[in-house]
């Protein structure tokens, strides 16, 4: 079935320090989501990406969409207590499709 | 004005029950969405409605009825609440079917369902 696989599952670092993750799947994506999730709210977009090699940029966040179409990563930097949450990664899986969601990464951040 | 908004945002309920949550948008997107958020956080794509058709439906059991009065609105019916059912229900909304120009889709709160 469909799948993206999301690495690591959990990360507790130290505020300050960089973050990283990211998203592999079987199959070619044509686009890469990063969304992020509070506790207690529904995701939100982050950062989208709609070419294969693109870096893009959202603040202390870079993402990139790699070239082979099949993975992204997150880069976080001089993390802060308030990035606490479960980021996930999100593509379609084909055509007009909605999207479907990696397992998360949940990230703690100790103060 | 919140621009997806869900009610309730909490359900507690006995097993065999039927119970609704309602869902409404007010950024005049085309596209609503059912999502299941289980205990382990996975979020899994139930439903799919586009000017008011569903587009897909994905293997989610019968006793799941999306209902869409208008593209505004996309409720989900439960009938026969079994225990299984306890996870966290985001409604999402989209300007075009699937993704559209920003592959943004904006959630919901969610509404977390309790099956005792």
């Amino acid at each position: 079935g469909q799948q993206l696989n999301q690495s690591p599952q959990s990360m507790f670092i130290q505020e300050g320090e960089d973050v990283s993750m990211n998203c592999t799947s079987s199959s070619i994506f044509n686009t890469w989501l990063w969304y992020k999730q509070d506790p207690g709210e529904g995701p939100v977009l982050l950062i989208a990406l709609y070419k294969a090699g693109e870096l893009t940029s959202n603040g202390r966040l870079t993402a990139q969409f790699g070239i082979t179409r099949k993975d992204s990563f997150l880069n976080i930097s001089a993390s802060i207590p308030s990035d606490v949450g479960i980021y996930f990664c999100a593509g379609p899986w084909g055509g007009n499709t909605p999207l479907v969601f990696g397992k998360g990464t949940r990230l703690s951040v100790i103060a | 004005d919140t621009a997806v908004s869900q009610t309730p945002k909490y359900l507690v309920t006995q097993m065999g029950n039927d119970k609704s949550i309602k869902c409404e948008q007010n950024l005049g997107h085309d596209t609503m969405y059912w999502y299941k958020q289980d205990s382990k956080k996975f979020l899994k794509i139930m439903f799919s409605y586009n000017n008011k058709e569903l587009i897909i439906n994905e293997t989610v059991p019968n006793r799941f009825s999306p209902k869409s009065p208008d593209k505004a609105h996309l409720n989900l019916h439960i009938n026969s609440l079994e225990l299984g059912d306890s996870a966290v229900y985001f409604c999402a909304s989209s300007q075009d079917v699937g993704l559209g120009d920003t592959g943004e889709l904006f959630f919901g709160e969610g509404s977390r369902l309790t099956v005792l």
